[in-house]
């Protein structure tokens, strides 16, 4: 069955302090794998897609990465609008359905 | 363009009582995909559909149904609600399933 854990579940960091999420996942050949950021209230907005292990994508103070196994996304000198709740999701190759994870919620302090 | 529209924001229903949350796309997009949130559990996958006509269920289908006429709308119809269905719902679509998905604001749902 596939599937896709995120961890930590929640992570608070002070204002410059720069950590990383991670997102483990099981899958029968992977297709893509995407990260979305969502505020409270709203719908997810697309940040990034990996295709391939090894490929690594950034955007401002954010860097996704990819393995065979996991992604992480590397948060760098967060600033307390980087607080929202960060979601990945990957898609097999057998199917067009995308498997969420649970998120983690990132709190940046000021 | 407006992207990914969905009506209502918030509805409440009573057990039993049926309704249809509607979605509309203006991106010409032929994917379109139907979630739920519940608090902490992220998205599970209702329905999708790859165009016009054509549908098929995700995670959690049981006690919902779809149906897609057009390119443009995909409405989301709840049969017998029932306290369970309590959720947040969030309609989406994409180009491709390998590329982005464009998401509504959502519905926020509450059965009683």
């Amino acid at each position: 069955e596939d599937q896709v854990t995120q961890s930590p579940e929640a992570l608070r960091l002070q204002e410059g302090e720069s950590s990383s999420l991670n997102c483990s996942y099981t899958v029968s050949g992977l297709r893509g794998l995407f990260w979305y950021r969502q505020d409270p209230g709203k719908g997810p907005e697309f940040l990034f897609t990996l295709y391939s292990a090894g490929e690594e994508k950034e955007k401002e103070r954010l860097k996704a990465t990819l393995t065979k196994k996991e992604s992480f996304l590397h948060i760098t000198a967060p600033k307390p609008e980087d607080s929202a709740t960060y979601l990945c999701a990957v898609q097999a190759n057998r199917d067009d359905k995308i498997i969420f994870g649970k998120g983690t919620r990132l709190h940046i302090l000021p | 363009n407006a992207g990914v529209t969905q009506t209502p924001k918030f509805r409440i229903l009573k057990i039993g009582q049926s309704m249809t949350l509607q979605c509309t796309q203006d991106m010409n997009h032929n994917y379109m995909y139907w979630y739920r949130q519940d608090p902490g559990m992220g998205l599970k996958l209702i329905y999708y559909s790859v165009g016009a006509g054509i549908t098929d269920k995700g995670e959690v289908p049981n006690g919902y149904n779809v149906s897609r006429s057009t390119t443009e709308d995909f409405p989301l119809r709840l049969e017998l609600a029932a306290p369970s269905q309590t959720s947040v719902y969030f309609c989406a679509s994409s180009y491709r399933p390998r590329h982005e998905q464009f998401f509504g604001p959502g519905t926020r749902l509450t059965v009683l």
